[in-house]
């Protein structure tokens, strides 16, 4: 059974530093290209970039370029999302999701990012 | 950026009426990278339609998609009491970076 298990819910200040992660399961992990999507909330979907965990190739929206990082560890089948210095404008549901030619056909459950003084 | 417009808004229906869902996208979008998603309160999206017109594993065959181009519909023909939701276009594959449209949520009258 394919799975994306996400890594669980965080509280942090503003400032501080970030990753959260995304573990792959069921299937061969460097087959797929692996995206992080943004949801707001009460807003809609937002796609921040993707990874191809055989090379570690990246992609990102120009709205993200740079203030975050996706990286992934092929040997452990898991994909991260990195911010070095959060933002309150961060709070968010963060999704991880598959992808190859048939769409994003499976999700992480989402790991929601509070980011509070 | 390719900018997907969805309308409407907010579709307002009841059980065993037909929901037809539009999807406008700012330049073509090949038919191949043409996804719709479904979302419901507290869940991850769910992927129902991809290529314009092919169902997912598991969708049931109420769902249908079509279109070409810059113009593209998802038709649920008949509304189950668990089709109220949210529901996303997104092109995936004709250019980066990919996008989604801002949904349309279809409501119980």
């Amino acid at each position: 059974e394919v799975q994306l298990v996400q890594s669980g819910a965080e509280v942090k200040k503003p400032g501080e530093s970030l990753r959260i992660s995304c573990k792959g399961s069921g299937y061969s992990f460097t087959s797929y290209w692996i995206s992080w999507v943004r949801q707001m909330p009460g807003k809609g979907l937002e796609w921040m970039g993707r990874i191809d965990p055989s090379d570690s190739y990246t992609n990102y929206s120009p709205s993200f370029q740079g203030h975050v990082t996706i990286s992934a560890d092929k040997s452990i089948s898991t994909a991260y999302l990195q911010w070095s210095s959060l933002k309150a404008s961060d709070t968010a549901m963060y999704y991880c999701a598959r992808h190859g030619q048939l769409g994003f056909d499976y999700w992480g459950q989402g790991t929601l990012v509070t980011v509070s003084s | 950026e390719i900018v997907l417009t969805q309308s409407p808004g907010t579709l307002s229906l009841s059980p065993g009426e037909r929901a037809t869902l539009s999807c406008r996208a700012s330049q073509s979008v090949s038919s191949s990278y043409l996804a719709w998603y479904q979302q419901k309160p507290g869940q991850a999206p769910r992927l129902l339609i991809y290529g314009a017109s092919s169902r997912a594993t598991g969708i049931p065959d109420r769902f249908s998609g079509s279109g070409s181009g810059t113009d593209f519909t998802l038709t649920i023909s008949r509304l189950e009491p668990e089709d109220f939701a949210v529901y996303y276009c997104q092109q995936y594959g004709s250019s980066l970076p990919f996008t989604f449209g801002p949904g349309t949520k279809v409501d119980i009258k």
